[in-house]
């Protein structure tokens, strides 16, 4: 089972953080915690990644539990592009030879102007 | 880094008829994945290339779908006799060798109707 769990959707004011919360209890101690965004009609788009500590890049932060049992994305500053749905994915998980990502429902981000 | 690229980005079919979909990987990677995406869900495995051997099928939704890698480059997608719950976004995503946390990188998918 790779389920995660997150809010259906969050609003934040733009130029303001974001934290996008993801429960993943029965996460293994070999699964990595993805992140990926879709903007509307546009494919997913990498954000972040991390197992244990906590990740930086130039889109996003990864702060993830000293349990491994949860997550929050952070967006440092919301604009209008930030506007997307979020996935929080534990994996990849396998299957056969494949490593899929196994999608959610994700978290609807909506930035007010 | 052109990113993956799909063909058509829409198309629009009468219900039993056969359509075959592009896709473009990012030209150094030899991973391929197939998903497909229903309103409001998020993406669902297909099916999975590395180089031309297809490692994982199992997921293809029924014998009416096939995929090909034939040259370990481009990959195409195959619906046969189409029905009205075909009608989705198909997307296709590569990503290099190596290890096993390497991010996937999407196309923009093909969005199918079925008439």
């Amino acid at each position: 089972d790779a389920k995660t769990t997150q809010p259906n959707s969050m609003e934040s004011n733009e130029e303001e953080p974001v934290h996008l919360p993801c429960n993943h209890s029965t996460i293994s101690g070999t699964d990595y915690i993805h992140w990926y965004r879709q903007l509307p009609s546009q494919g997913p788009e990498y954000v972040i990644h991390g197992l244990t500590s906590n990740v930086n890049n130039r889109m996003a932060s990864l702060a993830i539990a000293e349990d491994r049992k949860s997550s929050t994305l952070i967006l440092h500053r919301a604009t209008l592009r930030d506007a997307a749905v979020y996935y929080c994915i534990r994996g990849p998980v396998s299957s056969g030879s494949a490593r899929q990502l196994t999608f959610g429902s994700g978290t609807q981000l909506t930035v007010l102007p | 880094d052109t990113g993956v690229s799909q063909n058509p980005r829409h198309k629009i079919t009468k219900r039993g008829q056969n359509v075959t979909f592009r896709c473009d990987p990012i030209s150094e990677h030899n991973r391929l994945y197939w998903y497909r995406q229903t309103l409001g869900q998020g993406p669902e495995f297909l099916t999975y290339f590395q180089n031309e051997a297809q490692l994982e099928k199992s997921r293809l939704l029924s014998d009416r779908f096939s995929a090909e890698r034939p040259k370990g480059s481009f990959s195409t997608l195959e619906i046969q006799r189409t029905e009205q719950g075909d009608s989705a976004m198909y997307l296709c995503a590569s990503s290099p060798q190596g290890r096993e946390d390497q991010p996937q990188h999407f196309g923009d998918g093909t969005r199918l109707s079925i008439l």
